[in-house]
């Protein structure tokens, strides 16, 4: 089973300032089989990007994730007061897909 | 608009049983793959199961391999999940999720139910 980490564990950021959240794998995710969702108090998790940096359905181009192999980042250019969230990577290369413990986003 | 609608969920004691239904309205169910999520409270997202569009490929957590079946109707567009001998540790929020680019039961989810909330307790 491939074990993703999280880090940081929290950022405490301003609106208006970049969010970098980095998703660690402990194998290879090949071909780039890595989603990110955004999950809001009493909320389902939203998909943001998959692919490790297709924009889903909506999302805007504030969002962008990169990477490759074993380290792979979501970036948010500018927070909106709406991005304060939580942040999950998920990785669907192989069974079980697994998820991070995730990255809590919180104004600072 | 994609809509799923998870309910059945509730408080049973351990070692009891509860279905959950998925209501899918708004695609085309029958042409996606779908799959059960869970997140206990405060806790992370863990895949619980998966299957296949036309419900012969079958995938399952090891944390429920033997006690949990996922079945789906195409004619109705439901999914569901019999839950068996459950255990404290079932204890979560459980969501019925689209899937897509699966391979070998796993997955991303681009649409997620609201959740059904399943509490194990005595």
């Amino acid at each position: 089973e491939i074990v993703l980490t999280q880090f940081p564990g929290t950022l405490s950021l301003s609106p208006g300032e970049r969010a970098t959240l980095s998703c660690r794998a402990s194998q290879s995710v090949s071909s780039s089989k890595l989603a990110w969702y955004l999950q809001k108090p009493g909320q389902a998790p939203r998909l943001l990007i998959y692919g490790a940096s297709s924009r889903a359905t909506g999302i805007p181009d504030r969002f962008s994730g990169s990477g490759s192999g074993t380290d792979f980042t979501l970036i948010i250019s500018r927070l909106e007061p709406e991005d304060f969230a939580v942040y999950f990577c998920q990785q669907y290369v192989s069974s079980p897909g697994t998820f991070g413990p995730g990255t809590k986003v919180d104004i600072k | 608009e994609v809509q799923l609608v998870e309910s059945g969920g509730g408080l049973v004691q351990p070692g009891g049983s509860l279905r959950l239904s998925c209501a899918a309205s708004g695609f085309t169910f029958r042409s996606y793959e779908m799959n059960w999520v869970r997140q206990a409270p405060g806790k992370g997202l863990e895949w619980v199961s998966y299957i296949s569009i036309s419900g012969t490929t079958i995938y399952y957590a090891d944390s429920v391999k033997g006690r949990f079946t996922i079945s789906r109707d195409n004619a109705e567009n439901l999914v569901y999940l019999q839950m068996d001998s459950l255990r404290a540790e079932d204890t979560a929020l459980y969501y019925c999720a689209r899937g897509r680019y699966c391979s070998g039961g796993s997955c991303f989810e681009d649409y997620w139910g609201q959740g059904t909330l399943v509490t194990v307790s005595s």
